[in-house]
């Protein structure tokens, strides 16, 4: 069965420095994933997608993904964390078949201290 | 402007009650889903449309309802069923049910069980 794990439920980032947020999924095949990101009391933005090819994908508010098949794996990165980037980051996986919806990780709160 | 709109944005319900949750969207999309977030939980998929007058159980469906009579609407009810109804109910939608179409979401409806 499909799934996805986040490791991390809550993480604490000085402004300025790097953020790396975990992903971990299961699947027979090559996944589609996704990253998405929720403020608090809102619904959920899309930060980027990887279906195939380039396995580093960019997107948007400088947020970068990178899928690693060996290790089942689509970190999200960010060189530099703004104040504006605490929220709430989930990580999805949907499968092949028409008529599926996303699998989500139970998302990964990120703070971030001045 | 196109997107979805959930209304209320919040809804409190005596034991015993029947309530129905709004989802409208005006981005021409075929499919809409339904998803329940808990605390600490991720998205839990309830219900999802891939086109008008047909729709789907996803993982909870239990002690939930919906229907489809038009392409823009998709609205919930959670029935005196349902042991657990407090939590935040979040409503997307896509351009087809097929898993690399990026899901739209509305900003939610926080509804509470008095």
């Amino acid at each position: 069965a499909q799934s996805v794990t986040q490791p991390d439920i809550h993480i604490t980032v000085s402004e300025g420095a790097s953020l790396e947020l975990r992903c971990n999924y299961s699947y027979g095949a090559t996944p589609y994933l996704f990253w998405y990101v929720q403020s608090p009391g809102q619904g959920l933005q899309l930060l980027l997608k990887y279906f195939s090819g380039d396995t580093l994908v960019q997107g948007i508010k400088g947020f970068e993904a990178e899928f690693k098949r060996s290790q089942s794996s689509f970190n999200l990165r960010k060189p530099s964390v703004h104040w504006s980037d605490a929220a709430e980051y989930f990580c999805a996986v949907g499968a092949r078949q028409a008529g599926t919806a996303l699998i989500f990780g139970k998302g990964t709160t990120l703070s971030v201290s001045s | 402007d196109g997107g979805i709109t959930q209304s209320p944005k919040y809804l409190f319900r005596k034991e015993g009650q029947n309530v129905t949750l709004s989802c409208e969207q005006n981005l021409n999309h075929d499919a809409m889903y339904w998803y329940r977030q808990d605390p600490g939980q991720g998205l839990r998929l309830i219900y999802y449309s891939q086109i008008v007058n047909d729709f789907q159980k996803g993982d909870i469906a239990e002690g939930y309802s919906v229907s489809r009579e038009k392409k823009e609407s998709f609205p919930l009810t959670v029935t005196s069923a349902q042991k657990n109804p407090t939590a935040f109910y979040l409503c997307a939608s896509s351009v087809l049910a097929r898993s690399t179409d990026t899901q739209y979401f509305g900003p939610g409806t926080r509804l509470t069980v008095l």
